[in-house]
Parts: C-alpha cells; structure tokens; sequence
C-alpha cells in the first residue's frame, strides 16, 4: 500500500526556534497534502490543506505566519512552526492524498521546552 | 457544516468481551465516506474501513464489524472477542468535499482498554 514518511519522528527545541517537519509520500504522486495537529488526548484538527505548486489554505484559527506550509514537489510538504513556544507542542500528522485515497503519515511529536 | 460525535470517551472491557464503539455524524452532503481508525500508544494511524454513504451494507472482517444506518446517522463499530492488542483509541471520521477537497472531520476518539 501507499506509504507516507514524516522527518522527524520527534523533535525537542528550545523556545523561540523553528523546526522544520517533512511529510513525503514514498510511492505515489501526492497532489494535495494535509496538516493535522493533536494535542494530548484530544482528536486531530486540521490545520491547513496544500496543493503542489500553490499556497496553503489554513483553517480558521490557525496563524499561516506561524506554521508555515511549503509543497514545492508532488512528493514533499513541509511544515515549518516559526518562534515556537511551550504550546506548539503537539503531535503533527500529515495526510498525502494522490488520484485516491488520503493516507497518513506516522507523525511528528514536537516538544518545546 | 460537518460534525462527528463519539459520546464514549473511555471504555473498559474484560478480555474476550464484545466491545462497540459509537459514532454519530452530521453533514449536509449527499456524498460523504466515513473512517474508523485505531491509534496506539505510538500515535500512528491505522485505517480500519472506509464506507460511502451509498453503501449501507454491513460488513464484518474478522473480529471486527460495522453498522452504518444512514437513517439514523450512525456509523458504530463493533470488536467481537476482544483482545489486550485493541487496546487504543478509536476514531471515527467523515470526509465530504469541501472546497474541492476531501476534507475528513474526527470525531474526539474513544479510548478502549481491554484489561486481561
């Protein structure tokens, strides 16, 4: 089956830094890509759709200057939280989505200390 | 706008009982899919069944099994014999177009502990 990777699988960083969060999609063409974040016992909430090419569309509520979503290929979005701070800490999943069904990546747990 | 509802936040079971997780949803599309999916404590998804809303045909696969009742909105999952390796959270999901995307929706989650 299709197969999606997230780099890292984890991350630590201090306050005020950025870290960059990769989605690729391993065997397949990924035209549009979803961003989801959870926080601790909660559900996922989608924080932006991107289509190769074209600029992300971010949900209400969600600040594009902070979380800054690049889909420059058809096999890799990125994710970048600008100034991160304690409440960025979260698990990050994205969704890659070719002529079929969406599958997800593994997830990315991000701790800001 | 589209909603799911998952009104059991947390259940127990003893090993080898039958277990099923609700789920309720609302949309005003006429073409919708709806998901279940089991997270383990490791956070990755993993699909269990994808259903449209033109196939209300119940299916079982194995331990598990699905009841969608279009009529009432529900969409509930059923794990018969249960195991300790079920235990996770369960999410229930609906994906409708929405700005030419498919947008899925979760629901809170229920998290099943299956104690031996």
């Amino acid at each position: 089956g299709a197969v999606v990777s997230q780099h890292p699988s984890w991350v630590i960083c201090k306050s005020g830094t950025s870290v960059k969060i990769e989605c690729r999609s391993l065997d397949f063409q990924a035209t549009t890509m979803f961003w989801y974040r959870q926080f601790p016992k909660q559900s996922l909430m989608l924080m932006a759709t991107s289509n190769e090419g074209s600029k992300a569309t971010y949900e209400q509520g969600v600040e594009k200057d902070k979380f800054l979503i690049n889909h420059a290929s058809l096999t890799l979005s990125t994710l970048t939280v600008t100034s991160a701070h304690p409440e960025d800490s979260s698990f990050y999943i994205c969704s890659a989505r070719g002529h079929g069904w969406g599958y997800f990546g593994p997830g990315t747990r991000l701790t800001v200390t | 706008a589209q909603k799911v509802t998952q009104a059991q936040t947390e259940i127990s079971v003893v090993e080898k009982e039958d277990v099923t997780l609700d789920c309720v949803y609302e949309t005003r599309d006429t073409t919708y899919y709806l998901f279940w999916y089991k997270q383990p404590p490791s956070g990755e998804l993993v699909f269990l069944i994808r259903r449209n809303s033109f196939d209300e045909q119940n299916e079982i696969s194995g331990r598990y099994s699905w009841n969608f009742q279009k009529s009432t909105s529900s969409f509930n999952f059923t794990i018969t014999a249960s195991q300790v390796v079920d235990s996770a959270v369960y999410f229930c999901a609906l994906s409708e177009k929405a700005g030419g995307y498919q947008k899925v929706t979760f629901g809170t989650g229920t998290k099943l502990q299956v104690i031996p």
